[in-house]
Order: C-alpha cells, then sequence, then structure tokens
C-alpha cells in the first residue's frame, strides 16, 4: 500500500492566491483528518470526515479555509483567499473504523508570502 | 490551559541513555496516542493504549487512567531516536467528536 498520499508537497503562493491541498487515504479507510502545523500551535485538527461526511469542522479557521471529500479516495483542502498567517504544514491522515490508529501523509509546506 | 501537557519540552540525551517522556491530561479520554515525527516531518504513529503498558522493540508507553497520566520510555537510546514525541488524547465521547487533542511535543536529541 502507497500509504496517505498528499498533494503538493510544497507550496508557495501569494497573498490572496486561491490554494487547493490534495489527500488520498489508504484504500478501505473510513476516516480521514486534515491538521494544521505551526511552531506556535503544533497540530490542530482542522476538519475530520467519516465515510466522506463531515464530522467536526470546529476546526477550521474561518470562512476562507473549505474542505470537501467527493469519494472514498480523495479529498480536498481549499484557502481562499490565502494569507501569510495560513503558511503551515498540513497533514492529511486517515483511518479504519474507528479514529485510533491514524496514519498520516507526508504532508504540504505551504508558503504564503 | 492546554488539555494536554508534555515534559519536557526539549531533552538531550548521550546514546545508550534511558529516556522518559511524560504526558498529562486534565479530560476524560477513550485513548492516548504517542505520534513520532521525525525531522524530514513525517509522523508516525507509535502506540495507542487506553490503559496499561504496551512494548514495542526498544520503546515502552505506560498509562495511569486515575492520575491522567502517560509516559514513554526509550531504553538504549540511539540518535536514530532523534525526533519530535507527541502525546494526543482522544476525549470520552461523552457527545463529544472522536477527535485527538495534541500536546505540543518533547524534541528529543540523542548524541552519539
Amino acid at each position: 500500500d502507497a500509504g496517505v498520499i498528499q498533494s503538493p508537497r510544497h507550496e508557495v503562493t501569494e497573498m490572496g492566491q486561491e490554494v487547493t491541498l490534495r489527500c488520498k487515504p489508504i484504500s478501505g479507510h473510513d476516516y480521514l483528518f486534515w491538521y494544521r502545523q505551526t511552531m506556535m500551535r503544533g497540530l490542530e485538527l482542522l476538519i475530520y470526515f467519516n465515510n466522506n461526511v463531515p464530522i467536526d469542522d470546529s476546526g477550521m479557521p474561518e470562512d476562507r479555509f473549505s474542505a470537501k471529500m467527493p469519494n472514498a479516495s480523495f479529498s480536498t483542502l481549499k484557502i481562499q483567499p490565502s494569507e501569510p498567517r495560513d503558511s503551515a504544514v498540513y497533514f492529511c491522515a486517515s483511518s479504519f473504523l474507528v479514529p485510533y490508529e491514524q496514519f498520516f501523509g507526508p504532508g504540504t509546506r505551504l508558503t504564503v508570502l | 490551559k492546554n488539555e494536554v501537557e508534555q515534559s519536557p519540552q526539549n531533552l538531550t540525551a548521550q546514546e545508550g541513555e534511558f529516556i522518559t517522556i511524560n504526558c498529562s491530561y486534565s479530560v476524560g479520554i477513550s485513548a492516548l496516542h504517542w505520534l513520532q515525527q521525525h525531522p524530514g516531518g513525517g509522523i508516525v504513529s507509535l502506540f495507542m493504549l487506553s490503559s496499561g503498558k504496551k512494548k514495542h522493540g526498544r520503546l515502552i508507553a505506560t498509562i495511569n487512567i486515575q492520575e491522567k497520566h502517560s509516559s514513554l520510555h526509550i531504553t538504549a537510546s540511539h540518535p536514530r531516536d532523534s525526533a519530535v514525541y507527541i502525546c494526543a488524547v482522544i476525549p470520552s465521547k461523552e457527545g463529544g467528536s472522536e477527535k485527538l487533542v495534541f500536546g505540543k511535543g518533547t524534541k528529543l536529541t540523542v548524541n552519539p
């Protein structure tokens, strides 16, 4: 199994631009999580899905952030418009049945200038 | 106050030393995770436990539910153990969601 796949691995953009991060979970996993990691705040959960349905999006910072999971094998996290304070590493993780043993993707390092 | 507190924040050891990283939490939980993040950034789940003790190679994780405390021990430490170790809990699901709450991490450096 290829594990959780994220793309792009690095993204540099200018303030105001739209950014789309992509995630392919491990096949057969029914939970998908989006996390953000910064030096100041550490790892934070943004949103998670169960069977493609968003369960808890209370960690999404504001309306500029949105996430979708159109099918079991693909999810996107979109930031529009992006701001410098969104610069962070964004991780996607997936798990099977219960949201305990999570498998993390390699992360996307986002820099907003 | 963070729901999950780790100590120490930074730890430097010599190769071969026995290492302990601590995690305290303030809420009722259904499970606790220990994660490892290497300098390259990848995150790996080491243990998930809800009681007692688990062992994998040179790593041992213990949890005391009554005291709301967990420890991660590394025996015969090696430079390749250098990483950030993160404690995360899943609060008891009493109407709450099943999301991990993370500590800030402990950065371990093992010198040869």
